[in-house]
């Protein structure tokens, strides 16, 4: 059973950039969330995917958007880039929006 | 709204060690509880959960049993090891999606 991965590992950016990161999700799992961990923070919901369909979303910009694929992989966009935005980017993945979550390692992002 | 305490850190305590965090929670409606385990340079793993008042979940030599009197979520263990240092998170799910609510959490240091 594969389980949750995320590319790239790490990425560094300058304010007003747009960046993708990626999210596969674990084997047979059709719901994806998005978290973002501030330094020092617990993870804050972004948005979640189920079924390539929007499923919830948290107190972030228009600029924070998502997609889920057919395969269940996801991407998360940010747009117009802030240093604000510097923090680990958790992919995780259940069945069914079930709320037991599994996580991929993240992806660390850092905007100069 | 939704809202996870979690006590104050850093922790650090001798191998063998008694080891209580503390968690309490704020929620509308019979949140899910989680504990949520972090290593260094690592995502999250789902240590233990309860879904019901009374529940009591356990692994690895973690317990905690879900307290609805006193909106309570304590993570215990009776005698911790070095490989137990981590970041922990104490986290709740409400919703119909299974998006989760986490504490800031707070580390945890074991010394030999």
């Amino acid at each position: 059973e594969t389980g949750v991965t995320q590319s790239p590992t790490h990425l560094i950016k300058t304010r007003g950039q747009q960046v993708t990161l990626r999210c596969s999700s674990q084997s047979g799992h059709n719901t994806v969330s998005w978290y973002q961990q501030a330094l020092g923070q617990g993870p804050q919901f972004i948005f979640q995917y189920y079924r390539e369909e929007e499923n919830g979303r948290g107190n972030f910009p228009p600029r924070f958007s998502g997609l889920q694929f057919p395969n269940y992989s996801s991407e998360l966009n940010v747009n117009a880039l802030e240093l604000d935005d510097s923090a680990l980017y958790l992919c995780a993945s259940s069945l069914d929006r079930f709320p037991e979550q599994f996580f991929g390692p993240g992806t660390r992002l850092t905007v100069l | 709204g939704n809202s996870v305490t979690q006590m104050e850190g850093p922790v650090t305590l001798s191998e063998e060690a008694f080891l209580t965090i503390n968690c309490t929670y704020t929620a509308t409606g019979y949140p899910s509880l989680f504990w949520y385990v972090q290593y260094p340079g690592e995502g999250l793993q789902l240590l233990l959960k309860a879904t019901k008042a009374d529940d009591k979940g356990s692994n690895k030599g973690f317990e905690a049993t879900y307290r609805k009197e006193t909106t309570s979520f304590h993570l215990e263990k009776g005698s911790v090891q070095v490989s137990d240092s981590a970041v922990y998170f104490c986290a709740l799910n409400t919703g119909a999606n299974s998006k989760l609510t986490f504490g800031k959490g707070i580390t945890l240091s074991v010394r030999p």
